[in-house]
């Protein structure tokens, strides 16, 4: 089974702290993505990766930065954390090949900044 | 500009049918997809249609009009665990994903 794996469940931050979410994922997909999932909207991409090193931005990638050094590996930065933030970031992970293909999802984390 | 739409809410009968409607307005059409998720849990992949017309999977099954632009996911049988929320969204030309909002399904004993 594909598993994607995220660092915290539950995360509370200081307004102006920098925030790191890591990802991980064990079935050498080539694209990884992050999301964030606020009660009455779809979920919104942050940032996505097709490849290691690169990355590209999604619908709302403001107040974020995005990392990935390893294939395997994909982390999402909050340089500094503000209220408006306070979501569930979830993150996914894709086979390349096929642009169609299903998304496997991490369990997510749930960030209060305070 | 990009739209998905489907309720907010449904409520069913365990051993019932329910079908959840998604109309969508996008940017070219790549393919339509459903997902599940639990409260509190990562969505997890239902289905997956490009062509028109109804793709079925045990006791789920997803239909597609892309001139109407407009999905339904068909489930029977209803079970318990069966409560979720289920999420539509739609790979547009870029091949990006544009979800909707999810409708929470309430299953009533």
């Amino acid at each position: 089974d594909v598993k994607v794996t995220q660092s915290s469940r539950y995360l509370v931050k200081r307004t102006g702290e920098k925030v790191f979410l890591e990802c991980v994922q064990d079935m050498d997909h080539e694209n990884m993505f992050w999301y964030r999932q606020d009660p009455g909207l779809g979920l919104r991409l942050i940032y996505f990766s097709y490849d290691v090193k690169m990355k590209e931005k999604g619908d709302i990638p403001e107040g974020y930065s995005v990392s990935r050094e390893k294939k395997e590996r994909f982390s999402l930065i909050l340089e500094s954390a503000s209220t408006n933030q306070t979501s569930m970031y979830l993150c996914a992970s894709s086979f390349g090949e096929l642009p169609y293909n299903e998304q496997f999802f991490g369990p997510g984390t749930r960030l209060t900044v305070l | 500009g990009q739209n998905i739409d489907q309720p907010t809410e449904m409520t069913a009968t365990e051993g019932a049918i329910v079908q959840i409607n998604c109309t969508y307005q996008t940017s070219g059409f790549n393919g339509l997809f459903w997902y599940q998720q639990h409260a509190g849990e990562a969505p997890t992949f239902l289905s997956y249609n490009v062509l028109d017309g109804l793709e079925e999977k045990g006791r789920f099954s997803s239909f597609l009009s892309r001139s109407k632009g407009y999905s339904y996911l068909l489930l029977k049988e209803l079970q318990m665990k069966d409560s979720a929320s289920y999420l539509c969204a739609v790979m547009d030309s870029n091949y990006q994903l544009i979800w909707g909002a999810g409708t929470k399904l309430i299953i009533k004993p």
